[in-house]
Order: C-alpha cells, then sequence, then structure tokens
C-alpha cells in the first residue's frame, strides 16, 4: 500500500526558508521509474507543478521559481524535501507531494492529504 | 513554455448528462497529458493518464482523447459523486497544469 504525507512549519515569516517533509511508504524512490513530485495550490486556486527527483536522482525545477528551489531525497528512510528559500505571501498554499511513476509515460498515481503552509509577518 | 487551457472554467449539468471538458495545448504535447479530479477539500486524484488510459478503480463512465493540441474528458452519464474541479496535466515538454474546470450539478 503507497502511502504519502507531507510535513511543515505550518506558519513563516517573509524572506525566510520554508522546508517541507514528504514520508512514504510502499515504494522505494531507487527502484526504476519511481519519483515524487512537490504540488502546490493557493487557498481557491489551481494546481502549480513546482519540482521532482527520480530513481537516479535526477531533479527539475518549475522554472519560474527554479532558483529558489531544492528539492532532495533520504532513500534510507523513504522521504523526499523541498526547500523554497525568501518566501513571501504568494507562497502561502497548501502544498502536495506524489508519487511521479514513469513507465514510458509520467502520472502522479498517489498523493498525500497536503500541508497548510501560510507566509506572514 | 507549454501554456494549458481548459475550458469552460465552471461547467453545470444535470445528473446522466454526457459532460466534455477541453484542454487545450499551447503547442503538440504528443498525447502526454493526464487528467486529475479534486473534489473539495481533497487532494487531487488520476483519472486518465497518456490521454485514453483509464486509472485503475476510476469508473468507466471516465474518457479520455485527443491529440495534437486538444484533448478531451468525457464523462458519459454524470453522478453526483463527480462534483469536482478537473485539471489536466501535461508532461511533453515540462511539466504544466491546467487551469481547471469545475463541474456543478444544474
Amino acid at each position: 500500500q503507497v502511502t504519502l504525507k507531507e510535513s511543515g512549519p505550518g506558519i513563516l515569516q517573509p524572506s525566510q526558508t520554508l522546508s517541507l517533509t514528504c514520508t512514504f511508504s510502499g515504494f522505494s524512490l531507487s527502484t526504476y521509474g519511481m519519483g515524487v513530485a512537490w504540488i502546490r495550490q493557493p487557498s481557491g486556486k489551481g494546481l502549480e507543478w513546482l519540482a521532482n527527483i527520480w530513481w537516479d536522482d535526477d531533479k527539475y525545477y518549475n522554472p519560474s521559481l527554479k532558483n529558489r528551489l531544492t528539492i532532495s531525497r533520504d532513500t534510507s528512510n523513504n522521504q523526499a524535501f523541498l526547500k523554497i528559500t525568501n518566501v513571501d505571501t504568494a507562497d502561502t498554499a497548501t502544498y502536495y507531494c506524489a508519487r511521479n511513476y514513469y513507465d514510458g509515460t509520467y502520472y502522479f498515481d498517489y498523493w498525500g492529504q497536503g500541508v497548510m503552509v501560510t507566509v506572514s509577518s | 513554455d507549454i501554456q494549458m487551457t481548459q475550458s469552460p472554467p465552471v461547467l453545470s449539468a444535470s445528473v446522466g448528462d454526457r459532460v466534455t471538458l477541453s484542454c487545450k495545448a499551447s503547442q503538440n504535447i504528443n498525447k502526454n497529458l493526464d487528467w486529475y479530479q479534486q473534489k473539495h477539500g481533497e487532494a487531487p486524484k488520476l483519472l486518465i493518464y497518456y490521454t485514453n488510459n483509464l486509472q485503475t478503480g476510476i469508473p468507466s463512465r471516465f474518457s479520455g482523447s485527443g491529440s495534437g493540441t486538444d484533448y478531451t474528458l468525457t464523462i458519459s452519464s454524470l453522478q453526483p459523486e463527480d462534483v469536482a474541479t478537473y485539471y489536466c496535466y501535461q508532461y511533453n515538454s515540462g511539466w504544466t497544469f491546467g487551469g481547471g474546470t469545475k463541474l456543478e450539478l444544474k
């Protein structure tokens, strides 16, 4: 059974660094075709893909945010991480991690419940 | 960057209606498109991958089609539990979600 769960600070101040953790089970990020993606959604708005990391440690970032994002993983503990530097109120959103599966096509087949992050002074 | 435009933004339909949601890409995405359903307060759920492949466990009333720049998600007979926002997502070049179509009951 595949599960993912996000964790984060809840609230932080502008200019700080947001650190998010995705703890997953039921698959390994060392297995061919497996990846984890981060996606966010401001309240009442649409989805925005942020970054993903793959079984071979390849990493991809949303070009509009690339300079502020860092994705990483800990395969031993089944975790993936996302850091966003220099946050502001526009980064207030629910952040999801999702399993990104590649078998010639890409899709997010399992999602976490999401974690709300508020940026406020 | 590839832009994904979904239409209409809001769709009202009755139970039993055949419903078609549209997603248009700014350039050819070679069928590299998925559809996700998001009910209020929940995480998104994969419905369709690679244009027309039904994810395991998804009812057969959902189907996808398209090619090039134009794609559709069809619900053959709308059910009350289908009220949700639907997002298309391309991965042909980069990764981009459409803005969503909110499906309501009339």
